[in-house]
């Protein structure tokens, strides 16, 4: 069974760069037709697709956020990263990680990791 | 404001049947069969329920169902039951994105 964990800092300041990693177990994130997958949440509203990073390091961004979105893989250690620079109170939400197939179809999600963007 | 249009709430007795729609433009549901549907329990990660319009993954009940007409998608729970209860995302694969989420729907099981 494929599993997903969010994990980084909790709260980031204003004008900083947020940054996590989601670690898999159960698969191996080289192989196979999967895209991993960041979604997120501001509390008490919808689902916000961020991007994803196929396994040959291809990358998608929403265009709303290209510009300070940057995702990579690290395969020695099976997680994929996350990094969301001069963030603002906007960027306060809960962090998913996910494993597509093709694209949509979000199969396997992490349990989510509440991201706080306060000074 | 969401790429995909969804009500924002509906509500059903046990047992009755419900839909919840999903619109979206010829971008992204009138052009392409990807449409995913995830239920959200409070607290708790989305759950894929229907992808590819109208298919189930495995163990979730045949309650639940999917259809597309034009532009718009439908999820369908019959025989409503009080765990149904939850947020429902729809989800559709998009030239401009390429993926766009509905704005959620809240079921409420009477």
């Amino acid at each position: 069974q494929v599993q997903l964990q969010e994990s980084g800092p909790r709260l980031v300041k204003p004008s900083q760069t947020l940054s996590l990693t989601c670690t898999v177990s159960g698969g191996s994130i080289s192989s196979g037709d999967y895209y991993w997958s960041w979604i997120r949440q501001p509390p008490g509203k919808g689902l916000e697709w961020i991007g994803y990073i196929y396994n040959s390091g291809s990358t998608y961004y929403n265009p709303s956020l290209k510009s300070r979105v940057s995702m990579s893989l690290d395969t020695s250690k099976n997680q994929f990263s996350l990094t969301l620079s001069s963030v603002t109170a906007a960027d306060t939400a809960v962090y998913y990680c996910a494993r597509a197939t093709r694209v949509v179809i979000l199969e396997y999600w992490g349990q989510g990791t509440l991201v706080t963007v306060s000074s | 404001q969401s790429a995909l249009t969804q009500p924002a709430s509906v509500s059903g007795s046990p047992g009755r049947s419900i839909t919840i729609s999903c619109t979206g433009t010829s971008g992204d549901i009138g052009s392409f069969d990807l449409v995913s549907w995830y239920q959200q329990d409070p607290g708790k990660a989305p759950k894929l329920m229907i992808y590819a319009v109208n298919k189930r993954p495995s163990g979730v009940s045949n309650r639940f169902s999917g259809s597309k007409s034009g532009n718009t998608a439908s999820l369908t729970i019959s025989g409503l039951q009080a765990e149904d209860e939850g947020e429902y995302y729809c989800c559709s694969y998009a030239t401009s994105s390429p993926v766009v989420f509905g704005g959620g729907t809240k079921l409420t099981v009477l």
